[in-house]
């Protein structure tokens, strides 16, 4: 059965701490790895990864793709409270994403 | 242009009732997806629609459960006869022709069953 994991479950950090959360998949036709951050409402796309190796940055945020050790890492630098949410991993197959439980982080000042 | 647009936002229904919630896709986009979420859990793929057909309904349960996209209107996910069990947000997602993977969310709706 396809699975993706993620951890740490829960991270409580302050601001300014650099955080790094994990993500591995089993995945049939695996095609790429995408993140999520979900506050309140709906997930809000972060990055999209297909190939092993090349780190996406988008401000503070980078992640990167090891199709080796089928996993994946999203960090974040100098976190902020606005940071706080829930991040999801998700594989995409042949013609869905199936996620991850996520990581719930929080930032306190 | 409006992104994915899912009704309502809120849903109450009591044990037994039925529940319907739409999704009206992206301007262009002819794939929708519908994931649940239970309190504390990741996003649990249900069903994969194009215009008037189910691709993929590996996640949806056996029973009282059914999708439609018909060619005109919204995406419906229809629930018969509600248990609290199924109290969850409910999202949509649409994509472009192709299905690509460049999903786009709807805010969700949260249906409760007392």
């Amino acid at each position: 059965e396809d699975k993706v994991v993620q951890s740490p479950l829960s991270l409580v950090v302050h601001e300014g701490d650099t955080v790094t959360l994990n993500c591995s998949y089993e995945v049939t036709n695996f095609r790429s790895l995408l993140w999520y951050k979900q506050e309140k409402k709906a997930p809000t796309f972060l990055f999209m990864l297909t190939s092993s190796g090349i780190e996406k940055k988008s401000g503070r945020l980078s992640s990167i793709l090891d199709k080796k050790e089928l996993s994946s890492i999203l960090n974040i630098t100098a976190t902020q409270t606005g940071d706080s949410a829930i991040y999801l991993c998700a594989a995409y197959n042949t013609d869905k994403l199936i996620f991850g439980t996520g990581t719930r982080l929080q930032v306190f000042p | 242009n409006a992104g994915v647009m899912q009704n309502p936002r809120h849903l109450v229904r009591r044990r037994g009732q039925e529940a319907r919630l739409r999704c009206s896709p992206m301007k262009g986009h002819s794939h929708v997806y519908w994931y649940r979420q239970l309190p504390e859990e990741g996003l649990k793929f249900m069903v994969y629609l194009q215009k008037e057909n189910i691709i993929d309904e590996s996640g949806m349960p056996k029973e009282r459960f059914s999708a439609e996209f018909p060619k005109e209107g919204p995406s419906i996910l229809r629930i018969q006869q509600v248990v609290r069990g199924d109290s969850a947000a409910y999202f949509c997602a649409s994509s472009p022709p192709g299905g690509n993977y460049g999903y786009t969310f709807g805010s969700g709706t949260r249906l409760t069953v007392v």
